[in-house]
């Protein structure tokens, strides 16, 4: 079974602090992806990377930089937390770009 | 642009009855189709579509994709409560992205 594996399933954090969310995958997976999710507004896609030290920007960059330094690990970073970035934050892996997407189990953030 | 739409938004279903959840997209260069079932947490995969016509089946669920017609459903025979769920669509079309729907909430009552 593929799996993906957030560190954190809730998290709270003040403004301004530096935030640090990791993914790891197991399944050798070439693509990994961040995403927020909101009420209302669905799945919206932050970054994602291809390949090893590379990355693109998804819908909604601003606010947010990634790392990915090594195949399985996939880092999200928020560099000084603001309070509408308060959401549900998923990571996910896939095998190519036709593939099924597999999610980790998520990681709830609360900016106060 | 592309997107996806699914339909109905939402839906209240006694235990025992059959739905069908919609899922309608606009892409270019369709690649697959793909169902999630979407409880507290993350979404979970349940199909992968890319040919049309071929009925996928897993238990109670079972999806089917018209490629003509641009649109794809997702049946539930026999819902249970477990079945209550928000079901996430989503279309790859040869990026890296995908573009997902806003998703079905469906509700089993007992």
């Amino acid at each position: 079974d593929v799996k993906v594996t957030q560190s954190s399933r809730y998290l709270v954090k003040r403004t301004g602090e530096k935030v640090f969310l990791e993914c790891v995958q197991d399944m050798d997976h070439e693509n990994m992806f961040w995403y927020r999710q909101d009420p209302g507004l669905g799945l919206r896609l932050i970054y994602f990377s291809y390949d090893v030290k590379m990355k693109e920007k998804g819908d909604i960059p601003e606010g947010y930089s990634v790392s990915r330094e090594k195949k399985e690990r996939f880092s999200l970073i928020l560099e000084s937390a603001s309070t509408n970035q308060t959401s549900m934050y998923l990571c996910a892996s896939s095998l190519d770009i036709a593939s099924a997407l597999f999610f980790g189990s998520g990681t709830q953030l609360s900016v106060l | 642009e592309d997107k996806v739409v699914q339909s109905p938004l939402s839906l209240v279903v006694h235990e025992g009855d059959t739905v069908t959840l919609n899922c309608s997209y606009e892409v270019t260069n369709f690649r697959s189709l793909l169902w999630y079932k979407q409880e507290k947490k993350a979404p979970t995969f349940l199909f992968m579509l890319t040919s049309s016509g071929i009925e996928k089946k897993s238990g109670r669920l079972s999806s089917i994709l018209d490629k003509k017609e641009l649109f794809s459903i997702l049946n539930i025979t026999a819902t249970q409560t477990g079945d209550s769920a928000i079901y996430l669509c989503a279309v790859t079309s040869g990026t890296y992205k995908y573009i997902f729907g806003t998703g079905t909430r469906l509700k089993v009552l007992a």
